[in-house]
């Protein structure tokens, strides 16, 4: 049974870069997706982006200018950076595991707990 | 990017009684929706996938239909434990879109 667990500072000052790290265990980094995805309030659950196991990287176009993810495959773990943060990035941050079935079905899976990210000075 | 509208944004009912909650895209997104549920302070979990396929573990109360632009999601026999948040989730095209939810009480 895989489990995720994100980690990381629960409070960013404004302007700063919020950075969030997701460790896996019980399951294999290959084949799936590794996936952000945010809830707040305001919007509701957005999906941030995803890493593929070659490193490659699918971001939501209204936050790309400012996200970068990337995967350790040797710690089984991969992180979330969320640059020029504001008081609007405030939310649970999730980690999953996106999968593709045989039919060509993309769904999340496993989720981790959430990590709340409160941006304030 | 695909935009998702769900219906109705809460509703109450009974246990026992049988519920329907629908989900619109804004194009066609074929069966490529997925259906989840979040009890309070916990994060989603899938129920549905490619509109009518049961995760494993799921109850067999809860069913998935639809193609194109409508979905529906029916609970047929509502059980306290059902009581929550729904969404739906187009996995067609990126960016991945959630609706906006629906609260249910019981």
């Amino acid at each position: 049974q895989v489990h995720l667990q994100e980690s990381g500072p629960g409070l960013v000052k404004p302007s700063e870069t919020l950075s969030l790290t997701c460790s896996v265990s019980g399951g294999s980094i290959s084949t799936y997706k590794w996936t952000w995805i945010r809830q707040s309030a305001g919007k509701g659950l957005e999906w941030i982006g995803r890493i593929f196991e070659s490193g490659g990287t699918n971001y939501n176009p209204s936050l790309k200018s400012r996200v970068t993810m990337s995967l350790d495959t040797s710690k089984i773990e991969f992180s979330l950076n969320l640059s020029s943060v504001t008081a609007a990035d405030t939310a649970v941050y999730y980690c999953a595991r996106g999968h593709y079935d045989s039919r060509g079905n993309y769904y999340f899976d496993s989720w981790g707990q959430g990590a709340l990210v409160t941006v304030s000075s | 990017d695909i935009q998702m509208t769900q219906s109705p944004s809460s509703l109450s009912a009974s246990v026992g009684d049988r519920v329907t909650i629908t989900c619109r895209a804004s194009q066609s997104i074929s069966n490529y929706l997925n259906w989840y549920h979040q009890k309070l302070g916990k994060a989603p979990e899938l129920l549905i996938y490619g509109a009518s396929n049961l995760q494993s573990a799921v109850p067999s109360r809860f069913s998935g239909s639809g193609s194109g632009i409508d979905f529906t999601l029916t609970i047929s026999s509502l059980q306290p434990e059902d009581s929550g948040i729904y969404y739906c989730q187009q996995s067609s095209t990126t960016p991945f879109a959630f609706g906006q939810g629906t609260r249910l009480e019981i």
